[in-house]
């Protein structure tokens, strides 16, 4: 079945440091890819997706791109604040399904002044 | 406009005792989703309605478990003879079209305790 192996936390960095949270899929066909976060005590919220091989999606500094090849998607900041601090999941929708998505277990990052 | 709210925001409930939690989507949303999120692990999908249509229901984890959404609106998940092992947040979403590439958008969620 469909499964997303995002990297293990949780990641504590310093303000302005780059950021890179890994996640990997294992999905038939061809997936649509999301990256959602969860700041504190706030519901889910999308912040990027991507929707076929290539595509890069972005968002507030925040940048992933799908790797099929890799089978990656990988989120990427270059700078990050301490605003940013909250956890992070990967997550995809398979065509075939209606929108149902496949989550990763989240990454909680931490940004330090 | 609301986004997608949930009630209650928690629940304590006894084990055996059945429980019913609320959603209501943004109005005008077509999709309705049910997952469920225990302690340190992603959403794990449940159910799913088109309008008012149970398309998907291939996540609940027994037939303890029961999802409607008669009008196509508001949905509540209903959980009978509670066990521990229910203990999790339970998380609604609703997206404007059935496609999947379409946002979803997730209420607060319902955080279910059995004892």
């Amino acid at each position: 079945g469909d499964s997303v192996t995002q990297m293990e936390g949780p990641v504590t960095l310093s303000e302005e440091a780059f950021l890179t949270i890994n996640c990997t899929y294992t999905a038939t066909g061809y997936p649509s890819l999301f990256w959602y976060v969860q700041y504190p005590g706030e519901g889910l919220q999308l912040l990027l997706k991507a929707t076929k091989a290539d595509d890069k999606g972005s968002n507030k500094g925040f940048e992933a791109t799908y790797r099929k090849e890799t089978t990656s998607f990988h989120l990427e900041k270059g700078s990050v604040q301490v605003s940013d601090s909250a956890v992070y999941f990967c997550a995809l929708s398979r065509n075939t399904n209606a929108g149902k998505s496949t989550f990763g277990d989240g990454t909680t990052l931490t940004v330090k002044p | 406009g609301a986004g997608v709210s949930q009630s209650p925001r928690y629940k304590v409930a006894k084990r055996g005792q059945d429980v019913a939690l609320r959603c209501d989507p943004i109005s005008g949303h077509v999709s309705l989703f049910w997952y469920q999120q225990a302690l340190g692990q992603g959403p794990e999908f449940l159910t799913y309605f088109q309008n008012e249509a149970q398309l998907d229901k291939s996540g609940l984890p027994s037939d303890r478990f029961f999802a409607e959404r008669p009008e196509g609106s508001v949905s509540t998940l209903k959980i009978q003879r509670t066990q521990q092992e229910d203990s999790a947040v339970y998380l609604c979403a609703s997206s404007l079209e059935a496609a999947v590439t379409d946002t979803q958008y997730f209420g607060p969620g319902t955080r279910l305790t059995v004892l």
